[in-house]
């Protein structure tokens, strides 16, 4: 069975530039989940989808992050315009039941110049 | 948010020495989680301790619940180069979102 799958792996811009990433849940995995990861740190929470609804968006930075999860499977993260600051690892995640094990994808590494 | 502090954040042993990795919080969980994670990877799922006080043990780590299931500890005996990693815990809040801690990067100097 595969996995949580990220893309892209790896994505370098120039600051004030846009830029999406995208995951796409085991599948059946009603729940998932947007981090954000610093080097050496914990993920911090950005966003928990149930299905196509999300039912927790209060630590996404609306200002300039966007997500959305079409037809409850696939979900994409857009940061527009992205900062210094926002350069990290975007980490998504899925779970089948709660409380339940996450399974994380590889991760998308930001670097904003 | 970080609802979860992890000490020490950085760790570096010697191959054949224990060591243990702490995980606080002034919540409480209905369970707590530990995850490690490898340069590159996602974080990979340890074990899940639901029950205050309870010990469980996967090979050479040891995972402790606290009794009034606000903290919970990891001890490695004889730790190896295989265990280098970002160790984290975490668990689920009220609105069962899942908040992870803030890391201990565990290097394991053969």
């Amino acid at each position: 069975e595969a996995g949580v799958v990220q893309s892209p792996r790896y994505k370098i811009i120039e600051k004030k530039q846009p830029v999406a990433f995208w995951c796409n849940p085991i599948s059946g995995h009603n729940t998932l989940y947007w981090y954000r990861q610093n080097l050496g740190q914990g993920p911090e929470l950005l966003i928990r989808y149930e299905n196509e609804e999300a039912v927790d968006d209060s630590q996404l930075p609306k200002d300039r992050f966007s997500a959305e999860r079409l037809k409850g499977v696939d979900s994409t993260l857009k940061i527009q315009p992205a900062e210094l600051g926002d350069s990290a690892v975007y980490l998504c995640a899925s779970r089948l039941t709660s409380p339940g094990e996450l399974f994380f994808g590889e991760g998308s590494r930001l670097t904003v110049l | 948010t970080q609802l979860l502090e992890q000490s020490p954040q950085f760790l570096s042993i010697q191959e054949g020495e224990n060591l243990t990795v702490y995980c606080n919080s002034s919540s409480v969980f209905s369970s707590l989680q530990w995850y490690r994670q490898e340069p590159g990877e996602g974080p990979v799922l340890l074990v899940t301790v639901v029950t205050g006080g309870e010990v469980k043990k996967l090979k050479r780590l040891t995972f402790q619940f606290g009794d009034a299931r606000k903290d919970s500890s990891l001890h490695i005996t004889a730790a190896q180069p295989g265990d280098t990693g970002l160790y984290l815990c975490a668990g689920p809040n009220t609105g069962n979102q899942f908040y992870f801690g803030t890391g201990t990067s565990l290097t394991v100097i053969p």
